[in-house]
Protein backbone atom coordinates (compact mmCIF):
# COMPACT_ATOMS: atom_id res chain seq x y z
CA UNK A 1 0.00 0.00 0.00
CA UNK A 2 1.09 3.48 -0.77
CA UNK A 3 1.68 5.87 1.89
CA UNK A 4 3.46 9.04 3.09
CA UNK A 5 5.13 9.85 6.37
CA UNK A 6 6.35 12.90 7.29
CA UNK A 7 8.41 12.54 10.43
CA UNK A 8 8.37 15.74 11.90
CA UNK A 9 4.55 17.29 13.07
CA UNK A 10 6.19 20.30 14.43
CA UNK A 11 9.37 21.91 12.94
CA UNK A 12 10.79 25.12 14.57
CA UNK A 13 13.63 27.19 13.46
CA UNK A 14 15.42 30.49 14.47
CA UNK A 15 14.91 33.11 11.49
CA UNK A 16 18.57 32.60 8.85
CA UNK A 17 18.87 29.08 9.99
CA UNK A 18 18.74 25.96 7.63
CA UNK A 19 14.88 24.33 6.98
CA UNK A 20 14.54 20.29 7.21
CA UNK A 21 11.22 18.88 6.66
CA UNK A 22 11.46 15.30 6.33
CA UNK A 23 9.51 12.95 4.50
CA UNK A 24 9.27 9.20 3.42
CA UNK A 25 7.06 7.55 1.42
CA UNK A 26 6.30 3.96 0.12
CA UNK A 27 4.45 3.22 -3.22
CA UNK A 28 4.82 0.36 -5.35
CA UNK A 29 5.63 1.91 -8.20
CA UNK A 30 7.71 4.93 -9.57
CA UNK A 31 5.63 7.98 -7.86
CA UNK A 32 5.77 11.35 -8.52
CA UNK A 33 6.42 13.52 -5.41
CA UNK A 34 5.15 16.94 -4.89
CA UNK A 35 5.62 19.33 -1.81
CA UNK A 36 2.75 22.01 -0.41
CA UNK A 37 2.40 24.62 1.50
CA UNK A 38 -0.50 25.92 3.38
CA UNK A 39 -0.57 29.42 5.11
CA UNK A 40 -3.45 30.70 7.00
CA UNK A 41 -6.71 31.40 5.36
CA UNK A 42 -4.74 31.12 2.29
CA UNK A 43 -4.64 27.97 -0.63
CA UNK A 44 -2.63 25.42 -0.88
CA UNK A 45 0.27 26.13 -3.12
CA UNK A 46 2.76 24.42 -4.73
CA UNK A 47 6.28 24.73 -3.32
CA UNK A 48 7.87 21.58 -5.84
CA UNK A 49 7.53 18.58 -7.81
CA UNK A 50 9.35 15.65 -8.54
CA UNK A 51 8.59 13.68 -11.55
CA UNK A 52 10.95 11.31 -12.94
CA UNK A 53 14.14 13.57 -13.77
CA UNK A 54 16.05 14.82 -12.00
CA UNK A 55 17.06 13.69 -8.42
CA UNK A 56 17.41 17.78 -6.76
CA UNK A 57 14.11 19.79 -7.28
CA UNK A 58 14.30 23.51 -6.78
CA UNK A 59 11.25 24.98 -6.14
CA UNK A 60 9.65 28.60 -5.40
CA UNK A 61 11.17 30.78 -2.55
CA UNK A 62 13.94 29.09 -1.95
CA UNK A 63 13.09 25.61 -1.32
CA UNK A 64 14.37 21.97 -3.04
CA UNK A 65 14.14 18.87 -2.34
CA UNK A 66 15.93 15.70 -3.66
CA UNK A 67 14.55 12.48 -4.44
CA UNK A 68 15.99 9.62 -2.74
CA UNK A 69 14.86 6.36 -3.95
CA UNK A 70 17.47 3.93 -1.49
CA UNK A 71 16.26 6.04 1.22
CA UNK A 72 12.41 6.38 0.07
CA UNK A 73 12.84 9.67 1.18
CA UNK A 74 11.95 13.17 -0.52
CA UNK A 75 13.26 15.96 2.40
CA UNK A 76 12.11 19.32 2.02
CA UNK A 77 15.21 22.13 2.61
CA UNK A 78 16.28 25.78 2.99
CA UNK A 79 19.04 27.31 3.30
CA UNK A 80 17.69 30.39 5.40
CA UNK A 81 14.39 30.66 6.70
CA UNK A 82 12.33 33.77 6.42
CA UNK A 83 9.89 34.79 8.91
CA UNK A 84 7.13 34.05 6.05
CA UNK A 85 8.16 30.67 5.26
CA UNK A 86 5.71 29.73 8.82
CA UNK A 87 3.03 27.66 7.64
CA UNK A 88 1.97 24.30 7.13
CA UNK A 89 4.01 22.00 4.93
CA UNK A 90 2.83 18.74 3.37
CA UNK A 91 4.38 15.91 1.32
CA UNK A 92 2.45 14.41 -1.12
CA UNK A 93 2.88 11.05 -3.46
CA UNK A 94 0.86 10.16 -6.43
CA UNK A 95 2.04 6.81 -7.73
CA UNK A 96 2.41 6.59 -11.09
CA UNK A 97 1.46 3.46 -13.04
CA UNK A 98 -2.38 3.35 -12.01
CA UNK A 99 -3.89 4.00 -15.12
CA UNK A 100 -5.73 7.73 -15.01
CA UNK A 101 -5.83 7.93 -10.98
CA UNK A 102 -5.07 11.28 -10.19
CA UNK A 103 -5.22 10.47 -6.61
CA UNK A 104 -2.88 12.23 -4.42
CA UNK A 105 -1.57 10.37 -1.22
CA UNK A 106 -1.43 13.19 1.68
CA UNK A 107 1.28 13.21 4.76
CA UNK A 108 -0.21 14.51 7.79
CA UNK A 109 1.64 17.72 7.34
CA UNK A 110 4.48 19.78 9.38
CA UNK A 111 4.27 22.83 11.12
CA UNK A 112 6.85 25.21 10.75
CA UNK A 113 7.64 27.99 12.77
CA UNK A 114 10.23 30.81 12.22
CA UNK A 115 11.47 32.75 15.53
CA UNK A 116 13.02 36.21 15.00
CA UNK B 1 -1.75 31.43 -14.28
CA UNK B 2 -3.57 28.11 -12.92
CA UNK B 3 -5.66 29.96 -10.35
CA UNK B 4 -8.43 28.17 -8.62
CA UNK B 5 -11.18 29.98 -6.79
CA UNK B 6 -13.47 29.14 -4.56
CA UNK B 7 -16.85 30.73 -3.40
CA UNK B 8 -17.93 31.57 -0.92
CA UNK B 9 -14.77 31.56 1.47
CA UNK B 10 -17.28 30.69 4.84
CA UNK B 11 -20.56 30.17 5.41
CA UNK B 12 -22.85 29.54 8.65
CA UNK B 13 -26.02 27.79 8.13
CA UNK B 14 -28.76 26.68 10.24
CA UNK B 15 -28.97 22.63 10.58
CA UNK B 16 -30.90 20.73 7.87
CA UNK B 17 -30.70 23.23 5.28
CA UNK B 18 -28.25 23.23 2.25
CA UNK B 19 -24.88 24.64 1.32
CA UNK B 20 -23.65 24.96 -2.19
CA UNK B 21 -19.89 25.39 -2.77
CA UNK B 22 -18.75 26.64 -6.04
CA UNK B 23 -14.82 25.92 -7.45
CA UNK B 24 -13.77 27.89 -10.30
CA UNK B 25 -10.49 27.50 -12.79
CA UNK B 26 -10.21 30.64 -13.46
CA UNK B 27 -7.65 30.54 -16.44
CA UNK B 28 -7.40 27.02 -17.66
CA UNK B 29 -9.74 24.32 -18.40
CA UNK B 30 -9.60 21.86 -15.57
CA UNK B 31 -11.01 18.18 -17.25
CA UNK B 32 -10.78 17.13 -13.73
CA UNK B 33 -11.56 18.69 -10.12
CA UNK B 34 -11.04 16.91 -7.10
CA UNK B 35 -12.67 17.94 -3.38
CA UNK B 36 -11.61 17.63 -0.24
CA UNK B 37 -12.14 17.86 3.24
CA UNK B 38 -9.69 19.00 5.97
CA UNK B 39 -10.37 18.90 9.75
CA UNK B 40 -8.80 20.76 12.51
CA UNK B 41 -4.55 20.39 12.55
CA UNK B 42 -5.20 17.22 9.83
CA UNK B 43 -4.08 16.59 6.22
CA UNK B 44 -6.29 16.62 3.42
CA UNK B 45 -9.38 13.78 3.01
CA UNK B 46 -10.24 13.49 -0.43
CA UNK B 47 -14.11 13.18 -0.89
CA UNK B 48 -14.88 12.72 -4.72
CA UNK B 49 -13.17 13.22 -7.75
CA UNK B 50 -15.26 15.00 -11.17
CA UNK B 51 -14.29 15.13 -14.87
CA UNK B 52 -16.39 17.37 -16.56
CA UNK B 53 -20.00 15.95 -17.71
CA UNK B 54 -19.46 12.38 -16.00
CA UNK B 55 -20.67 11.69 -12.69
CA UNK B 56 -18.17 12.34 -9.79
CA UNK B 57 -16.56 9.18 -8.27
CA UNK B 58 -16.05 9.15 -4.59
CA UNK B 59 -14.12 7.63 -1.98
CA UNK B 60 -14.93 4.94 -0.05
CA UNK B 61 -16.69 6.36 3.23
CA UNK B 62 -18.43 9.54 1.38
CA UNK B 63 -22.11 9.50 1.17
CA UNK B 64 -22.50 11.09 -2.30
CA UNK B 65 -26.20 11.87 -1.70
CA UNK B 66 -25.07 14.10 1.43
CA UNK B 67 -22.56 15.42 -0.72
CA UNK B 68 -23.66 16.34 -4.44
CA UNK B 69 -21.22 17.05 -6.50
CA UNK B 70 -21.40 18.40 -10.34
CA UNK B 71 -19.35 19.46 -12.48
CA UNK B 72 -21.20 21.07 -15.78
CA UNK B 73 -18.13 23.00 -17.20
CA UNK B 74 -14.20 22.49 -17.74
CA UNK B 75 -14.25 25.78 -15.53
CA UNK B 76 -17.05 24.91 -12.72
CA UNK B 77 -17.81 22.34 -10.55
CA UNK B 78 -19.80 22.54 -7.25
CA UNK B 79 -20.14 20.86 -4.03
CA UNK B 80 -23.46 20.62 -2.47
CA UNK B 81 -24.02 20.05 1.31
CA UNK B 82 -27.57 18.34 1.85
CA UNK B 83 -29.30 18.83 5.00
CA UNK B 84 -26.05 19.92 6.39
CA UNK B 85 -25.34 19.10 10.48
CA UNK B 86 -22.87 20.24 12.59
CA UNK B 87 -20.63 17.02 11.80
CA UNK B 88 -20.55 18.07 7.95
CA UNK B 89 -18.33 21.39 9.55
CA UNK B 90 -14.71 21.43 8.28
CA UNK B 91 -12.69 23.45 5.95
CA UNK B 92 -13.74 22.16 1.81
CA UNK B 93 -11.33 22.44 -0.51
CA UNK B 94 -11.24 21.96 -4.34
CA UNK B 95 -8.85 21.43 -6.95
CA UNK B 96 -8.59 21.32 -10.45
CA UNK B 97 -6.06 19.60 -12.58
CA UNK B 98 -5.75 20.51 -16.79
CA UNK B 99 -5.12 16.63 -17.30
CA UNK B 100 -1.63 16.68 -15.89
CA UNK B 101 -0.24 15.53 -12.61
CA UNK B 102 -0.41 18.24 -10.66
CA UNK B 103 -3.50 20.29 -9.20
CA UNK B 104 -4.51 23.48 -8.52
CA UNK B 105 -5.83 24.34 -4.96
CA UNK B 106 -8.31 26.63 -4.04
CA UNK B 107 -8.75 28.62 -1.13
CA UNK B 108 -10.67 26.84 0.74
CA UNK B 109 -14.76 27.08 2.39
CA UNK B 110 -15.13 27.28 5.86
CA UNK B 111 -18.31 25.37 6.56
CA UNK B 112 -20.72 25.86 10.26
CA UNK B 113 -23.55 24.50 10.84
CA UNK B 114 -25.08 25.47 13.74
Amino acid sequence: AQSVTQLDSHVSVSEGTPVLLRCNYSSSYSPSLFWYVQHPNKGLQLLLKYTSAATLVKGINGFEAEFKKSETSFHLTKPSAHMSDAAEYFCVVRPLGAGNNRKLIWGLGTSLAVNP
Amino acid sequence: GAVVSQHPSRVICKSGTSVKIECRSLDFQATTMFWYRQFPKQSLMLMATSNEGSKATYEQGVEKDKFLINHASLTLSTLTVTSAHPEDSSFYICSASEGTETQYFGPGTRLLVL
